[in-house]
This record gives C-alpha cells, sequence and structure tokens, in this order.
C-alpha cells in the first residue's frame, strides 16, 4: 500500500538557520502531496500541496518540489525563526480516493 | 481557517464510562474523519463518513463507533472508555472527491481515561 517516510527528528536549529526536511513516499500513480504543520496545542494546518510532478508548493517561506523521478517532497526554508517551532508532517492522497496517508511528524525546534 | 469545531476540547472521564466527542462543521464538507494522535504513532485514522448515515472503518476502530445523522455533525462514542482511549482526538473534513484531497483539521479534544 502507499506510504510516507519522514526524516526522524527531533531537529533543532538555530534562528536564521536553512531547513530541510525529508519526505519520501511509496505510492502507485500520480498522488497529491503536503506538508501540514501542527502547533503546540493545536490541530494540523495546511502548509502548501502540490498536485503533479515538477509542481512547487510555497507558503509562510517554505517550499517543496514534487519530484516523481526520486518519489520525493522535501520541506525547506531559507531562514527559519523561533515561530516555525513545531510538528511538521508530510502526507499523500491518491486522486479520488478518500483517505489521507501521513508519515510519522517530524518534531522542530528552532532556538534564539 | 476552516469552520470545525469540536467539543468538549479537555475530558477527564472513569474507565467503563460511555463517552461521546462532537465534530460540526460550516463548510458544507461531504467528507469527515476522526483521527487518534499518540506519541510515537502519528496520526491513526479511526473512523470516517462519506455522507449523511454513511461512515466507514479507519485502521483503528475497535471501540468505537460513530454517527453521522447531518452533514455538519460527526460524533464519535467510546461504548465503554479504557485507559488505552486516552488520547488526542481530532475531527477533519474533506471534499476528497472535488478537490485534490486535502483535509482540514479541528482544534483537538484531549481525552483522559482513568
Amino acid at each position: 500500500g502507499d506510504s510516507v517516510t519522514q526524516m526522524e527528528g527531533p531537529v533543532t536549529l538555530s534562528e536564521e538557520a536553512f531547513l530541510t526536511i525529508n519526505c519520501t513516499y511509496t505510492a502507485t500513480g500520480y498522488p497529491s502531496l503536503f506538508w501540514y504543520v501542527q502547533y503546540p496545542g493545536e490541530g494540523l494546518q495546511l502548509l502548501l500541496k502540490a498536485t503533479k510532478a515538477d509542481d512547487k508548493g510555497s507558503n509562510k517561506g517554505f517550499e517543496a518540489t514534487y519530484r516523481k523521478e526520486t518519489t520525493s517532497f522535501h520541506l525547506e526554508k531559507g531562514s527559519v525563526q523561533v515561530s516555525d517551532s513545531a510538528v511538521y508532517f508530510c502526507a499523500l492522497s491518491q486522486q479520488g480516493a478518500q483517505k489521507l496517508v501521513f508519515g510519522q511528524g517530524t518534531r522542530l525546534t528552532i532556538n534564539p | 481557517d476552516a469552520g470545525i469545531t469540536q467539543s468538549p476540547r479537555h475530558k477527564v472521564t472513569e474507565t467503563g464510562t460511555p463517552v461521546t466527542l462532537r465534530c460540526h462543521q460550516t463548510e458544507n464538507h461531504r467528507y469527515m474523519y476522526w483521527y487518534r494522535q499518540d506519541p510515537g504513532h502519528g496520526l491513526r485514522l479511526i473512523h470516517y463518513s462519506y455522507g449523511v448515515k454513511d461512515t466507514d472503518k479507519g485502521e483503528v476502530s475497535d471501540g468505537y463507533s460513530v454517527s453521522r445523522s447531518k452533514t455538519e455533525d460527526f460524533l464519535l462514542t467510546l461504548e465503554s472508555a479504557t485507559s488505552s482511549q486516552t488520547s488526542v482526538y481530532f475531527c477533519a473534513i474533506s471534499e476528497a472527491d472535488r478537490g485534490s484531497g486535502e483535509q482540514y483539521f479541528g482544534p483537538g479534544t484531549r481525552l483522559t481515561v482513568t
């Protein structure tokens, strides 16, 4: 079945550092790909998405590119802030499917 | 933000008692979901609904039942709560068959079973 693998956390960075959180997937066909963010004590929020190969999703300075050839959707940000501290989830959805497949989540902590 | 509310937000209950959690949406989305989130397990799907009175099981449905009598409300019931059901429960909504499959999540309910 379909699956999503994220880099294990926790990840700790200093403010203004460059961020990469790796995400790879196993799926048939051409799923849509998502990154969600969960701040402490809150629900998951959709951060960005991409629906076809080579699409780049972006939001709040975060970017991820749908790479079909490497089955990857890595999350990047050029300069992180303390307010980016959260848990990040990579997920996929097949076209017409009713369910999301989530990765395990990566906890990110940014120190001032 | 998507219009999703969950009630209660926090609940402490005793083993063996029934518990009902409510999810309410104002978006008129067809699909609604219940997840639980536990350390080391990420998010796991309990049940979902694809319309009024249409529901199906997820990967961890044992000990849970659901009902959807109106488009806007999706109820999760623990018939006889156990300590293993201590968790944070999230509701989500989606227009899975019209959009690209993204789901929108509620704020969560923290349930403690003592």
